[in-house]
């Protein structure tokens, strides 16, 4: 069986950093292209970054880029966010997604909340 | 880039009847990478569609999904309680990452 399960998220200021992590089993991991989505409270679902399998393609929404790095290990079947200079509207629910042709696995999602 | 604009925003409905959603592409996207999910609250998304038409593992059949171009609809043929939810389509290939309609929310009248 399929599964993700996100982690690391949590209260911080404006300014500050957090690193989410993804931990991917039930597949193998290292074939996937991976992907973070998002969802401010009440709102829709915002695709963050996508990784390729072999990590060669890195894609990050516009609202994200040069503050948030999307990585991954392959060994350890994990994906990660590194998400600095945290803003206000950076506040949602952070969903690890694996999803292709006919198929669609997402993670049960990690609260960010950044408030002062 | 990309924009799936949904319609409408909400659709009032009661159990039984027919929901028609409709999600429309700033460009053409192809057919094998448009799909719909729904979502209830404190949820994740699940996969209704995908390929425009066709049904995920273990989706009822009164969810179909038609479509191609620009123009796609998901249609609920007869609503159960548990149809009332958001529904959002999605598109990948077209260009990097994913893309999201902003949504439906389909409630009980």
């Amino acid at each position: 069986e399929v599964q993700l399960v996100e982690s690391g998220g949590g209260l911080v200021k404006p300014g500050g950093s957090l690193r989410l992590s993804c931990a991917a089993s039930g597949f193998t991991f290292s074939s996937y292209s991976m992907n973070w989505v998002r969802q401010a409270p009440g709102k829709g679902l915002e695709w963050v970054s996508s990784i390729s399998s072999s990590s060669s393609y890195i894609y990050y929404a516009d609202s994200v880029k040069g503050r948030f790095t999307i990585s991954r290990d392959n060994a350890k079947n994990s994906l990660y966010l590194q998400m600095n200079s945290l803003r206000a509207e950076d506040t949602a629910v952070y969903y690890c997604a694996r999803v292709g042709g006919d198929y669609a696995y997402w993670g049960q999602g990690t609260l960010v909340t950044v408030s002062s | 880039e990309i924009v799936l604009t949904q319609s409408p925003g909400t659709l009032s409905l009661s159990p039984g009847e027919r929901a028609t959603l409709s999600c429309r592409a700033s460009q053409s996207v192809s057919s094998s990478y448009l799909a719909w999910y729904q979502q209830k609250p404190g949820q994740a998304p699940r996969l209704l569609i995908y390929g425009a038409s066709s049904r995920a593992t273990g989706i009822p059949d009164r969810f179909s999904g038609s479509g191609s171009g620009t123009d796609f609809t998901l249609t609920i043929s007869r609503l159960e309680p548990e149809d009332f939810a958001v529904y959002y389509c999605q598109q990948y290939g077209s260009s990097p990452g994913l893309t999201f309609g902003g949504g439906t929310k389909v409630e009980i009248k």
